[in-house]
């Protein structure tokens, strides 16, 4: 079956401009999550979703960090005003059942944002 | 707080010999434990996961992982690499009680190399 997906696989920006980075998760998952891996650095955690709503959105670096989820499927990151260090690979997770710290999540191929 | 270390931040070793990837955790009890494996331009794949009982945990592709609670580790083992494993290893750790705020906490990672 379908995997989770990305949209774009990448994008160059130049500084300044926004950017709105697109995950389709797994049909029927409950949970979605967004992180952030820079080079040579772990996952860093942004946002999760149950369903359309954010329980845990503490991993969002700055107010021009925004995400939303529609239709418990498709979620969009919105990153404002980007900055040279927001350059890194945006990765997309679902999981089944919507209890994070147990269920398996599944990746998607992320989306690789460099800001000029 | 809780935290994940992976103390080796790039291994080498030769085809068909053995690995052991190590995996230290700082937490309050026995934590969900996972490993998950990010080979070249594919998404994080779950190797395995421990939540109780047997501490060896056997996981896809001939991995296995052990859980030593005095050591507090969770130690990923292969008794012979293949160069297809050549590829970036998370060792990860989610709260032992599930709240809405549980999610997972990924290490830095390890880079595996494979030497013909």
């Amino acid at each position: 079956g379908a995997g989770v997906s990305q949209s774009p696989s990448n994008k160059v920006t130049e500084k300044g401009k926004d950017v709105e980075l697109r995950c389709d998760p797994i049909s029927g998952h409950t949970a979605l999550y967004w992180y952030r891996q820079s080079l040579g650095q772990g996952l860093e955690f942004l946002i999760y979703f149950q369903g359309n709503s954010a329980p845990d959105k503490s991993g969002l670096p700055s107010d021009r960090f925004s995400a939303e989820r529609t239709g418990g499927s498709v979620s969009t990151l919105t990153i404002q005003r980007t900055q040279q260090e927001d350059s890194a690979v945006y990765l997309c997770a679902s999981s089944p059942w919507g209890q994070p710290n147990q269920e398996t999540q599944y990746f998607g191929p992320g989306t690789r944002l460099l800001v000029l | 707080a809780q935290s994940v270390t992976q103390p080796d931040i790039h291994i080498t070793v030769s085809e068909g010999a053995s690995l052991e990837l190590r995996c230290n955790y700082s937490y309050g009890a026995t934590p969900y434990l996972f490993w998950y494996v990010q080979s070249p331009g594919q998404g994080l794949q779950l190797l395995l996961k421990y939540f109780s009982g047997d501490t060896l945990v056997q996981g896809i592709k001939g991995f296995e992982a052990e859980f030593k609670r005095s050591q507090s580790s969770f130690n990923l083992r292969k008794p012979s690499v293949h160069w297809s494993d050549a590829a970036e290893y998370f060792c990860a750790v989610g709260a032992p009680i599930y709240s809405s705020a549980s999610k997972i906490i990924f290490g830095s990672g390890t880079r595996l190399s494979i030497r013909p």
